[in-house]
């Protein structure tokens, strides 16, 4: 069966500093990737999809990027981070567009 | 993890009893539409999709209905039993955006012992 993993789990970071989370799937080959935030109390924001190794498409102007180096491997990272960074990150994984997408346990950023 | 439920409509239900979720969608081209249970801490989990040529489908215990005509979805959970306390988001895919999974607000549902 599939399975999706992000880490870490939590994160406390300060302004400025640089970020990177990873999120890996397993036991499927050539998943769209997906990274969403969520706001507390709020449903979730697209960031970013992919559809391939190398391929990525951003959903909304931000402090933000991702990378997808490997087939089942996608990167969300920042240079400099800022206090509006702070949220929960989530990825997800679907078979291809107009599927269920499967969601891993998220981050927890809290930016100092 | 994320206090995903601090500010959202709460529905509270006695253990055993059905619990029923609402859930409006306004775009018209929206043609796929997935349940997902959010606990604390946790991702999003799937319970149920429902595509727009259907207007029911039932799961264990869980039973989507689709008003395509009021735009308006539904989420039936028979039993209810505490572990169903939850954050419970619906979501949609428009045909003109498929890649793209659109986020309701979300419902808290607490089940009282």
């Amino acid at each position: 069966s599939q399975t999706i993993h992000q880490w870490p789990a939590t994160l406390v970071q300060p302004v400025g500093s640089p970020l990177s989370l990873e999120c890996t799937v397993e036991g499927t080959s050539n998943p769209n990737l997906y990274w969403y935030r969520q706001a507390a109390g709020r449903g979730l924001q697209l960031l970013f999809y992919s559809v391939g190794i190398g391929q990525i498409s951003s959903e909304v102007p931000q402090n933000l990027s991702a990378s997808r180096p490997q087939d089942r491997q996608f990167i969300l990272s920042s240079k400099k981070l800022l206090l509006s960074d702070s949220g929960f990150y989530l990825c997800a994984w679907s078979p291809g567009f107009n599927q269920p997408q499967h969601f891993g346990d998220g981050t927890r950023l809290s930016i100092l | 993890g994320e206090n995903v439920g601090l500010h959202l409509p709460t529905l509270s239900v006695q253990e055993g009893d059905n619990s029923i979720i609402n859930c409006a969608y306004s775009n018209s081209a929206s043609d796929y539409f997935i349940w997902y249970k959010q606990e604390s801490g946790k991702g999003p989990q799937f319970i149920i999709d429902i595509r727009s040529n259907m207007d029911k489908r039932q799961g264990q215990r869980v039973t989507v209905l689709l008003n395509k005509t009021v735009k308006h979805l539904s989420l039936q959970i028979a039993a209810t039993q505490p572990g169903d306390s939850a954050v419970y988001f619906c979501a949609e895919i428009s045909r003109d955006s498929s890649y793209k999974l659109i986020f309701g607000s979300g419902t808290r549902l607490l089940v009282r012992p």
